[in-house]
């Protein structure tokens, strides 16, 4: 089985800086999909940003990027410019491509704090 | 395209009911999975539905179940509630292709009293 650890329980970052969250998985698959959800206090799960895993390159959306590494089964989120909106808890989600369906396994969540 | 819709948003029961919960899903989206969210054990998937037919099941009691019909729309339904089953119920469609993101509804959210 799958499993997603994030081990960061809460970070905390200055508005308009930068900061990385982090997401390590464990699986024996060679193709999956990777994920991040934001869910802000409305508790409304949504996707930031997501990475096939037989893509080399990171994915980037607009000020959202991933540092993948699929040797080290790693999978960062780096978010620039941070704004307020950005607060919220950052889900990272792991998804089989080698199996049929949508199931996501999720990692325990990092609440990210942005001051102003 | 309107996003996914779940109804009630928010139930209290008290322990031994059942309940029903509903799930919308964006149109054109034929998957259609539920999760549950609490404190202590945080996401768990629950089961998924994909062309009415269960494709994946998650590590519940028999106690929770679910259907699909043939417009999509789905129902989770929980039998003799516990005080445990407290949490945000999360129903999520996806778009049947290569990646088949999840695009996830606002929640129910069920407090078992």
């Amino acid at each position: 089985a799958q499993t997603v650890t994030q081990s960061q329980p809460e970070m905390s970052v200055q508005e308009a800086e930068t900061v990385t969250l982090s997401c390590t998985y464990d699986t024996s698959e060679s193709d999956y999909y990777l994920f991040w959800y934001k869910q802000p206090p409305s508790r409304q799960m949504i996707l930031v940003i997501r990475q096939e895993a037989y893509k080399q390159q990171n994915a980037t959306e607009n000020r959202f990027s991933v540092n993948f590494q699929k040797a080290a089964k790693s999978f960062s989120l780096k978010i620039s410019d941070s704004q307020l909106g950005d607060a919220a808890m950052y889900f990272c989600a792991y998804r089989s491509a080698e199996t049929s369906g949508s199931r996501l396994t999720f990692g325990e969540g990092t609440q990210l704090t942005v001051n102003p | 395209k309107a996003g996914v819709t779940q109804t009630p948003r928010y139930l209290i029961k008290t322990r031994g009911q059942q309940v029903t919960l509903s799930c919308s899903p964006i149109s054109g989206h034929r998957s259609v999975s539920w999760y549950q969210q609490t404190p202590g054990q945080g996401l768990q998937f629950l089961f998924e539905y994909f062309s009415e037919t269960q494709r994946n099941k998650g590590n519940f009691p028999g106690r929770f179940s679910g259907r699909q019909f043939s417009n999509s729309r789905s129902e989770m339904n929980v039998s003799t509630l516990e005080l445990g089953d407290s949490a945000l119920y999360l129903c999520a469609s996806s778009d049947p292709g290569t990646v088949e993101t999840q695009y996830f509804g606002p929640g129910t959210r069920l407090l078992v009293l």
